[in-house]
């Protein structure tokens, strides 16, 4: 069964301290990994997409790292800010023939970010 | 629009009674998909359409839920009957992609909040 599991449930850090969150999959076969974060009462917004042959990807202070072998990916977040604070959903795409690539979300990892 | 448009954004509904939430995807966008967000977890896929053809309703809970997109815009999700456990927030997401592939973005919009009591 295609299942995306991430971790810690949740996590509490200092402004400014850095975080690293976890994302292993079983999606198969795979076609792209996204992180997306989801701000309480808010839509999911896209912070970064990862194909196959990609290994690493940033968008500011947002690196994600992709190992396609071991099926895990990770999100870093430096310098962390309290707007930051939010759940953070790792989502992968399953490629399926003649059809949609149909994507499975994780759980999300809830983050709070603390003066 | 300049994003995805949901409406209500909060609806309280009497067990048993029947609900529609509309979704105005951004102008343009081919492919649009529903999800129900239960509190604390990922979205759950509920159905799919490209254009105005549903392509894959599977993750439909039960034969209650019914969605459609008749003129390949606005999307409207109904859900008659409604049950307790059918409180969530539902999502509508769109992309600009045809089917076949989805590496490009897909916006969300900031969902309708059911609670049926």
């Amino acid at each position: 069964k295609n299942q995306v599991e991430q971790s810690p449930q949740s996590l509490i850090i200092l402004e400014g301290k850095n975080c690293t969150l976890q994302c292993n999959y079983t999606v198969s076969p795979f076609s792209n990994l996204r992180w997306y974060k989801q701000d309480t009462g808010r839509g999911p917004v896209s912070l970064t997409i990862m194909t196959f042959s990609e290994n690493t990807k940033s968008n500011g202070r947002y690196t994600a790292t992709l190992d396609a072998d071991t099926k895990q990916s990770s999100l870093h977040i430096t310098a962390s800010q309290l707007s930051d604070s939010a759940s953070y959903i790792c989502v992968v795409s399953a490629r399926r023939n003649g059809g949609y690539n149909k994507l499975i979300f994780g759980a999300g990892t809830r983050l709070a970010v603390h003066p | 629009g300049a994003g995805v448009s949901q409406s209500p954004r909060y609806k309280v509904a009497k067990r048993g009674q029947d609900v529609a939430l509309r979704c105005d995807p951004i102008s343009g966008h081919v492919s649009l998909f529903w999800y129900q967000q239960a509190l604390g977890q990922g979205p759950e896929f509920l159905t799919y359409f490209q254009n105005e053809a549903q392509l894959d309703k599977s993750g439909l809970p039960s034969d209650r839920f019914f969605a459609e997109r008749p003129e390949g815009s606005v999307s409207t999700l109904k859900i008659q009957r409604t049950q307790q456990e059918d409180s969530a927030v539902y999502l509508c997401a769109s992309s600009p992609l045809n089917v076949g592939t989805m590496s490009g973005e897909l916006f969300f919009g900031e969902g309708s909040r059911l609670t049926v009591l």
